[in-house]
């Protein structure tokens, strides 16, 4: 596709349970992003894929919070044990690469409801 | 202090009016900065880059001031499209390559 597409668009699980979000970045982007949205809130840093580059993790809110990108592609965030807290959109964005003039494109989001 | 802050809002204007925001960052370090929008309930969209000369693309007008440490979005001619919320990033922390985005002010424009 010509765009940033995530899966599943909306996703809904009981506190305590585990999900994986995914994430298919622009073709021929080399960074990608994760970035999580509560409610009426700025943009919440998660996680950043540059390459083949150690990812800078230093976003991730706690040890229950992992992501990984396969083959520097898609990538899958993964959250265990579900907190209430947890619920938020989660947004994923490629880039070009880490230049001086990066533009990030977005993909439409998962929301997540931890119920 | 926040890396990036913005006066969340709203501002509310009359279609036509000239508004501007200002967006304040910590790292003096900072080489790159843009303001995104971001309609209600959509993911956040490019509107355009700062750069140390200024940038202008029709009615908006973006401009960076590095001894005081911040950015400004200026609009002219508001139309009701230019509803949104007006993002600005930076590539904020030391150390740090990912891109910082602050929380955004609101802007309503009205008839």
């Amino acid at each position: 596709g010509a765009g940033v597409s995530q899966s599943p668009s909306n996703k809904v699980t009981e506190k305590g349970k585990d999900v994986e979000l995914r994430c298919d970045p622009i073709s021929g982007h080399t960074a990608l992003y994760w970035y999580r949205q509560s409610l009426g809130q700025g943009l919440e840093f998660l996680i950043y894929f540059q390459g083949n580059s150690a990812p800078d993790k230093s976003g991730l809110p706690s040890d229950r919070f992992s992501a990984e990108r396969t083959g520097g592609s898609v990538s899958t965030l993964t959250i265990q044990r579900t907190q209430q807290e947890d619920s938020a959109v989660y947004l994923c964005a490629s880039s070009l690469g880490s230049g001086l003039d990066e533009k990030l494109f977005f993909g439409s989001g998962t929301q997540l409801s931890v119920l | 202090r926040k890396e990036v802050e913005q006066d969340p809002g709203p501002f509310n204007v009359p279609e036509g009016a000239t508004v501007a925001f200002n967006c304040t960052y910590s790292n003096s370090a900072s080489q790159s900065f843009f303001w995104y929008r971001q309609d209600c309930r959509k993911e956040p969209k490019l509107l355009m880059s700062v750069y140390s000369s200024g940038n202008e693309d029709g009615r908006f007008t973006a401009q960076l001031n590095r001894a005081s440490q911040y950015i400004s979005l200026l609009i002219r001619d508001s139309k009701l499209s230019d509803s949104a919320t007006y993002l600005c990033v930076v590539n904020g922390k030391t150390g740090r390559r990912a891109l910082t985005f602050g929380s955004g002010t609101r802007l309503q424009v009205q008839p």
